[in-house]
């Protein structure tokens, strides 16, 4: 099955700064890679995805960049606030369901 | 984006009762829903893969007899926790995919089920 693996597993940033967050997967099979932003206690929320046929996305201050052959794909914050403290999640598919990475706890420092 | 609702949003129960939690997707269609269990601070573990009409598809380890699945329309999926014991005792999220148009791989979670078992 796949296997994502994501760093660093904590990440502390002064605000105003960027944060960046990777992450690897196993299934050179998979096509579609979502983020999710989860705060304490609440549901995941998707803040961006990208799928394989396209290199990089971009949303405002948040952009997702994915390397198919070295089966690798990233998340960049930039202009961090306070407000993107939480925690993030990547997820990798292939067939029918999602993999999850481990989580970065982000903590933006005002 | 689209909505996923969940009931009960927290429930404390005895050791040894049953648990129902419902899953809805609200304005789409799920022909899917997953269940996921998280644990605090650690990552969302898929449970199972509830297909609407058919049987669940259940995770290597999750016991099929203790966490039974119902997907028996294709805006409701629920979750039962038979003969609950403490270590039960975690953060259930479901989720629907939207199978509609442009959205066929977005997938949307409800706002989880905290459950406490004493």
């Amino acid at each position: 099955g796949e296997n994502v693996e994501q760093h660093p597993s904590t990440l502390s940033v002064q605000e105003g700064d960027s944060a960046v967050i990777k992450c690897t997967y196993s299934d050179s099979a998979s096509n579609y890679f979502p983020w999710y932003k989860q705060e304490l206690g609440k549901r995941p929320q998707l803040i961006i995805d990208i799928r394989s046929n396209v290199g990089e996305k971009k949303d405002q201050r948040i952009a997702v960049t994915l390397n198919k052959t070295a089966k690798h794909f990233s998340l960049h914050i930039t202009e961090t606030q306070p407000e993107d403290s939480a925690v993030y999640f990547c997820a990798a598919r292939g067939d029918y369901k999602l993999s999850f990475g481990a989580g970065t706890t982000v903590t933006v420092r005002a | 984006g689209a909505v996923v609702s969940q009931h009960p949003s927290w429930v404390i129960c005895k050791s040894g009762t049953s648990v129902k939690i419902e899953c809805r997707s609200l304005d789409f269609q799920a022909t899917t829903m997953f269940w996921y269990r998280q644990f605090p601070k650690q990552s969302l573990m898929l449970m199972a893969t509830s297909n609407e009409g058919s049987k669940a598809t259940y995770e290597q380890g999750v016991e099929k007899d203790k966490f039974l699945i119902n997907h028996a329309s294709l805006t409701l999926s629920t979750l039962t926790v038979t003969s609950a014991h403490p270590e039960d005792s975690s953060f259930y999220i479901c989720s629907a995919r939207d199978a509609s148009g442009g959205h066929r791989q977005t997938q949307y979670f409800g706002p989880g089920t905290r459950l406490l078992v004493l």
